[in-house]
């Protein structure tokens, strides 16, 4: 049974430019969520998707933006990168809205130069 | 607006000992408390869950307590090996169903051989 997947596991990006991370929940797991990881800091909830729509969402701004697939699996975007988005961001899924135990990927790190 | 604090920001100790991480809070109203580890560059891994309604939880040589009233809850750790450095990092749930996921900043972990 494949846990959480996400791809790539590494990025480097400009100023300015735009990327896409992905995720493939956990087998049987409906919900997805999104979050940000500076280095020595907690992860910061970005949004959460459940049948294919935004249901929650953290403080972060217009630039990032997501999707969910009819079949669970999820992306992340973030257009005009700054310097400060350069982070570890993590997807976690669980079985609905509740999210009462979430299963984590190992993360994608993304530096922005 | 809940905040959750983890102090120390590190600690090392030598192996074989028993330690406590701490976790802080400061809504009370929290549905559920969750300890994860974190190795070096990578993604979370789930612990102990804690229930509302739960003063504890154990797995192994885990421990976690939960303190609502008090807004505090405890890792402990019996018989610390070297595998255990990581970094723990606590995170709260509140009750309503758009209540997101807060995690502290973490405790950085070394066990000295």
């Amino acid at each position: 049974d494949a846990g959480v997947t996400q791809s790539p596991t590494h990025l480097i990006k400009t100023r300015g430019q735009q990327v896409t991370l992905r995720c493939s929940p956990k087998s049987g797991h409906d919900t997805v969520s999104w979050y940000q990881q500076a280095l020595g800091q907690g992860p910061q909830f970005i949004f959460q998707y459940y049948e294919e729509e935004e249901r929650q969402r953290g403080n972060f701004p217009d630039r990032f933006s997501g999707h969910q697939f009819p079949n669970y699996s999820s992306e992340l975007n973030v257009n005009a990168l700054l310097l400060g988005d350069s982070a570890l961001y993590l997807c976690a899924s669980s079985l609905g809205q509740v999210q009462e135990t979430q299963y984590f990927g190992p993360g994608t790190r993304l530096l922005v130069l | 607006k809940q905040e959750v604090t983890q102090i120390p920001a590190a600690l090392s100790v030598p192996e074989g000992e028993n330690l406590v991480l701490n976790c802080s809070f400061t809504d009370s109203a929290i549905y559920n408390l969750q300890w994860f580890r974190q190795d070096p560059g990578k993604g979370l891994t789930s612990l102990l869950l804690i229930q509302s309604s739960q003063r504890e939880q154990t797995s192994g040589r885990l421990n976690a307590s939960l303190d609502k009233s008090s807004g505090r809850s405890t890792l402990y750790i019996a018989a610390s090996q070297p595998g255990d450095s990581a970094t723990y990092l606590c995170a709260v749930k509140g009750y309503s169903s758009a209540s997101k996921i807060i995690f502290g900043s973490g405790t950085r972990l070394s066990i000295r051989p």
